[in-house]
């Protein structure tokens, strides 16, 4: 079946520190990768999505690339703010299949 | 537009008690989705609903979870009687264009 790893966490980084999350997934076929943050007190919210190998999402300044060939979509961003704290969810779709499958979370502290 | 909906946001109850989860997807989504988010882990997925029709429900406890989306809009989820190992965040999505949007979820705490 279908599965998504995830670097372990808590992290905890300085303001202005690059950051990179990584995530490898299992899966048959083609999917589509995201990234889901979930704020303090609120819901899951789309960071990013790529649909197909070598695609690139970004929003907010933050990246992830489609990479096929080391089944990897590692989250990264250049300089992190105290803003960016939060639990970060990497998940997987299947082609033809809205289901998400997702990885265990990382949480992400900034201090300033 | 108004994002998905859902209520309660906290409920607290003791084991073998019932309760029960609303929510409302976003205006257009034929697709909602019910997931179990136990702290420290990923959303589950728990149901999927077409329009009115269950799509996928194989990770369902059906001995004691119920979901219902009559009218192919709102949607319940029931358990029956309610165990510890159910507390839980109980998040509520639909979807359009391969994205799914999620509510804020309900915190369900059983004593």
């Amino acid at each position: 079946g279908n599965s998504v790893t995830q670097m372990e966490g808590p992290v905890t980084l300085s303001e202005e520190a690059f950051l990179t999350i990584n995530c490898t997934y299992t899966a048959t076929g083609y999917p589509s990768l995201f990234w889901y943050v979930q704020y303090p007190g609120e819901g899951l919210q789309l960071l990013l999505k790529a649909t197909k190998a070598d695609d690139k999402g970004s929003n907010k300044g933050f990246e992830a690339t489609y990479r096929k060939e080391t089944t990897s979509f590692h989250l990264e961003k250049g300089s992190v703010q105290v803003s960016d704290s939060a639990v970060y969810f990497c998940a997987l779709s299947e082609f033809g299949n809205e289901k998400l499958t997702f990885g265990t979370g990382t949480r992400l502290t900034i201090i300033p | 537009e108004a994002g998905v909906a859902q209520s309660p946001r906290y409920k607290i109850i003791e084991k073998r008690q019932s309760v029960a989860f609303w929510c409302n997807p976003i205006s257009g989504h034929a697709t909602l989705y019910w997931y179990q988010q136990i702290l420290g882990q990923g959303p589950k997925l728990l149901i999927q609903f077409q329009n009115n029709g269950v799509v996928d429900d194989s990770q369902l406890p059906k001995d004691r979870f119920s979901a219902e989306r009559l009218k192919g809009v709102d949607s319940t989820l029931k358990i029956q009687p309610a165990k510890l190992e159910d507390s839980a965040v109980y998040l509520c999505a639909s979807s359009a264009q391969e994205t799914q949007y999620f509510g804020p979820g309900t915190r369900l705490l059983v004593l």
